[in-house]
């Protein structure tokens, strides 16, 4: 049982090089979620969608762009990358969060420095 | 405004101690959830426990329980009996809808814990 898979795990860029990060679950979850975490300040939500064919922004969109065209994959697009953009990229899923105890399955993370 | 306030960058505990790390929350919708989260230095993100708004006993799970005081919106984590295994970044989340959108979980900047044998 697989859960959340988020490829690659490591990629370096230079500054204006484009590259989309994978994530794929398969416990065929409604809600999924990309996050960024940067040294003390946590983890903060780019992007998220709540069912195939929908994605919505979160905290920090700006630079990045969503597709789900399928349930099962979540795909995290940098156009242009830029040095700001240099963190470690958490893909998470959950069934919903409309029934309150229900959590977040996180992938094991993608390290992305933009050069 | 932050939703989700975590005061303590780092903490230090010896091992088999008690130790308190602090989550404040703030949110104008009655229902909602509090989560904790454990990161060893691994990376993966591990979930620990969770209290709902209406949930009336504090929840435990284990080594783990939350000290829940809705009127102060503070819902911070207790893990008794530290184990040197227990040393990780450990993150204090809320379930969030209020303005409207769908539900999402918003997480605090985290407090490092070591543990000292």
């Amino acid at each position: 049982n697989a859960g959340v898979t988020q490829t690659p795990k490591f990629r370096v860029l230079k500054t204006g090089q484009s590259m989309t990060l994978l994530c794929a679950q398969d416990m065929n979850h409604e809600y999924m979620y990309w996050y960024r975490q940067d040294p003390g300040m946590g983890l903060r939500l780019i992007h998220y969608s709540v069912g195939e064919g929908t994605t919505a922004k979160g905290e920090v969109p700006d630079g990045y762009n969503v597709s789900r065209l399928k349930k099962q994959n979540f795909l995290l697009g940098l156009e242009s990358a830029a040095p700001s953009q240099t963190s470690v990229y958490f893909c998470a899923s959950s069934y919903s969060l409309l029934f309150r105890d229900e959590k977040l399955f996180f992938g094991s993370g993608t390290q992305l420095s933009v050069l | 405004a932050q939703k989700i306030t975590q005061t303590q960058p780092g903490m230090f505990v010896q091992e088999k101690e008690a130790v308190t790390l602090d989550c404040t929350y703030d949110t104008s919708d009655p229902s909602y959830g509090l989560f904790w989260y454990k990161q060893p230095s691994s990376g993966e993100m591990i979930f620990l426990i969770y209290q709902g708004s209406y949930d009336q006993q504090n929840a435990t799970e284990g080594r783990y329980s939350l000290n829940f005081q809705k009127a102060r919106k503070s819902a911070n984590l207790v893990i008794s009996a530290s184990q040197l295994g227990d040393s990780a970044m450990y993150f204090c989340a809320m379930r969030d809808s209020a303005q409207g959108g769908s539900e999402k979980l918003v997480f605090g900047k985290g407090t490092k814990l070591t543990v000292n044998p």
